[in-house]
């Protein structure tokens, strides 16, 4: 069955660091990919996705993640964390073989922005 | 768009009571989701409906939750009898399953329950 790891159930960096969050998957097919960011007190929203095509996808508020096949990894990046950054991120994979077309998400990864 | 619109917002009843959460769908969307999280367990699919059809159930912990989708704009989450352990918050999402890949799921707020 399909499985997402995310490495790290929480991260803290400072404001204008590198944010790195890992996702893997565990498919040999390469599935449908997703980052969602949840803000305290909202639901999920969708922060990009990958489907087929260019592997370094961009998202909004200046995140991108890129595609690896050969690690089955589809870590999340942003160059400056901003103090609005903090949140919790999910990543989400969808089997393209499931008919379903259901979400598996991660277990999620708190960000917290240090002044 | 509206977005995906759930009510309540926040709910607060006692363990027995019947509590009914309400979820409409982003329009044109043929895919609605129930979600559960908690601290402990974190996002846990309970059901989902693909065209109004319920499709895969194995979620829903135990026959005291039950959901409908009477149609393509409206689905309910009933909880009967409501227990402490249902705390959480519920979310319902939608998604348009028309074109391969496009199954990005849209959420809504959520209902925080309680049950004392």
């Amino acid at each position: 069955a399909q499985s997402v790891t995310q490495l790290g159930s929480h991260v803290s960096v400072s404001e204008g660091a590198l944010v790195l969050l890992r996702c893997n998957y565990s498919s040999s097919v390469p599935p449908y990919l997703f980052w969602y960011v949840q803000y305290p007190n909202q639901g999920l929203q969708l922060l990009l996705k990958y489907t087929t095509g260019a592997t370094l996808v961009k998202g909004i508020n200046g995140f991108e993640a890129e595609f690896k096949k050969s690690e089955t990894s589809f870590h999340l990046t942003k160059p400056s964390a901003h103090m609005s950054d903090a949140a919790e991120y999910f990543c989400a994979v969808s089997d393209r073989e499931d008919s379903s077309y259901k979400l598996i998400f991660g277990s999620g990864t708190r960000l917290l922005v240090r002044p | 768009d509206a977005g995906v619109i759930q009510s309540p917002r926040h709910e607060v009843t006692e363990m027995g009571q019947e509590v009914t959460l309400r979820c409409k769908p982003i329009s044109g969307h043929n895919s609605l989701f129930w979600y559960r999280q908690t601290m402990m367990r974190g996002l846990e699919l309970l059901i989902y409906f693909n065209n109004n059809v319920p499709i895969d159930d194995s979620g829903m912990p135990e026959d005291r939750f039950s959901a409908k989708m009477p149609n393509a704009s409206f689905s309910t989450l009933k909880i009967q009898p409501s227990e402490p352990r249902d705390s959480a918050v519920y979310f319902c999402a939608s998604s348009s399953q028309r074109l391969a890949g496009n199954n990005e799921q849209y959420f809504g707020p959520g209902t925080r329950l309680t049950v004392t």
